[in-house]
């Protein structure tokens, strides 16, 4: 297994436009995550799946994002109608349930709204 | 709500010396656990240790030591010995036992491993 993998790794787009992340998490791993990192911030937490369940969601998700994990596989994460305030690095992170331990996170999307 | 708060936005430290970094947390919950993240420039976020909030002793892995005091709320970072390659930013973050296991962190404190 090679980890947590995202793509794209960097999306340009322009304002009003809409974008698909996707995120494969280490494939024994049922719970996976979302975050966003602003430049200079630490992430904030958005979504997390367990299996193909969406069991939590973060003020942060404005109806224009919407994230799926249809099979309990990947996961893609949508944002409609770009706005320049969602340039952002999204994260996505995974891990088993049963444990408080690790998350493992994959290297990110770099998202820039022009 | 859960805060994590890291007051030293930046920090530097020579090569083979040690550093602290800082880092309080606010809960009001009994039950927790404590991370601390390291991301390299343009690298991924990996875990450096991690501390449950109902064991007295402080953890340590290799170079990298806590400083756990709990009723103070604050949970310290020290690395020994410190390497060029500990050039990052590094996260304190924070689960509450009941949260449903996502992380809170903290502003993040840039090292610089200077030779």
């Amino acid at each position: 297994d090679t980890g947590v993998s995202q793509n794209p790794r960097h999306k340009i787009t322009k304002r009003g436009q809409n974008v698909t992340f996707r995120c494969d998490p280490i494939s024994e791993h049922n719970r996976l995550y979302w975050y966003r990192q602003t430049l200079g911030q630490g992430p904030e937490f958005l979504t997390y799946f367990q299996n193909e369940a969406q069991l939590e969601k973060s003020r942060l998700l404005s109806d224009r994002f919407s994230a799926e994990r249809p099979k309990g596989s990947f996961s893609t994460l949508e944002i409609q109608r770009t706005e320049q305030g969602d340039s952002a690095m999204y994260l996505c992170a995974s891990d088993l349930r049963g444990g408080i331990g690790e998350q493992f996170f994959g290297p990110g999307t770099r998202l820039t709204v022009l | 709500a859960q805060t994590v708060t890291q007051s030293q936005p930046e920090m530097s430290v020579q090569e083979a010396e040690t550093v602290t970094l800082s880092c309080t947390y606010d809960t009001s919950e009994n039950n927790y656990y404590l991370f601390w993240y390291k991301q390299p420039p343009s690298r991924q976020m990996i875990l450096v240790i991690r501390q449950e909030a109902y064991k007295q002793q402080n953890a340590t892995e290799n170079r990298f030591s806590v400083n756990f005091q709990k009723a103070a709320k604050s949970f310290s970072l020290k690395i020994s010995d410190s390497q060029l390659g500990d050039t990052a930013m590094y996260f304190c973050a924070f689960i509450e036992n009941n949260a449903g296991n996502m992380l809170t962190f903290g502003g993040g404190t840039r090292l610089m491993v200077k030779p």
